[in-house]
């Protein structure tokens, strides 16, 4: 079974702080992983997945395959980076569905 | 238009009512799923379609939930004889094809609360 983890619900970093989101998974074969973000009063969107080694908004993320791991950082944070934060993992199901984490509610102070 | 589309945005209905909830997808997107998301938690997956076929349904919680996708455009989410543990956000979302890796968009959900 394919099951993902985000052990903080809420996370308040001051502006300009470095900003760590942990995510751990558990599936038996090669997942992909992402991160989506939902920002107030907008939809859920993504944020960045593994495969595309990118930096969005100045955030990254590297999948750790030994630790299980898609942890999710920025540096220096902004208050527009105030959102809710899912890891989502997509496993080879036959389809791409997705598992998501509770998430992580993310405040940053002025 | 640009995005997924959801309606009704919020539905109010009483334990034992029927309820149907639509999705417009990102015209052309082959793969259209449906989530569930209750509150303090992340979405849950109900069901699959890839074109006007469903091909999974095993997230749906119980046999008063069904799905359809008729013409492989447009899907329709009804819940039967609603109670009050169907009260959450349900959300659409669709991808251009079938690859694992593509993104999902996602609607800005319909919003159910069951009296």
């Amino acid at each position: 079974a394919q099951r993902v983890t985000q052990p903080e619900k809420l996370l308040s970093v001051f502006k300009g702080a470095p900003v760590e989101l942990k995510c751990n998974y558990s599936y038996s074969g090669s997942p992909e992983l992402f991160w989506y973000v939902q920002y107030s009063r907008q939809r859920l969107q993504l944020l960045l997945r593994h495969i595309s080694r990118e930096s969005i908004k100045g955030f990254t993320a590297d999948l750790n395959k030994g630790e299980t791991s898609f942890h999710l950082k920025k540096p220096f944070a902004q208050e527009e980076d105030s959102a809710m934060y899912y890891c989502a993992l997509s496993g080879r199901f036959g389809n791409n569905r997705l598992a998501f984490g509770k998430g992580n509610q993310v405040v940053v102070i002025p | 238009g640009a995005g997924v589309s959801q309606s009704p945005r919020y539905k109010v209905a009483k334990r034992g009512q029927d309820v149907a909830l639509r999705c417009d997808p990102i015209s052309g997107h082959v793969s259209l799923f449906w989530y569930q998301q209750a509150l303090g938690q992340g979405p849950e997956f109900l069901t699959y379609f890839q074109n006007e076929a469903q091909l999974d349904k095993s997230g749906l919680p119980s046999d008063r939930f069904f799905a359809e996708r008729p013409e492989g455009s447009v899907s329709t989410l009804k819940i039967q004889r609603t109670q009050q543990e169907d009260s959450a956000v349900y959300l659409c979302a669709s991808s251009p094809g079938t690859v694992q890796n593509q993104p999902q968009h996602f609607g800005d959900g319909t919003r159910l609360s069951i009296l």
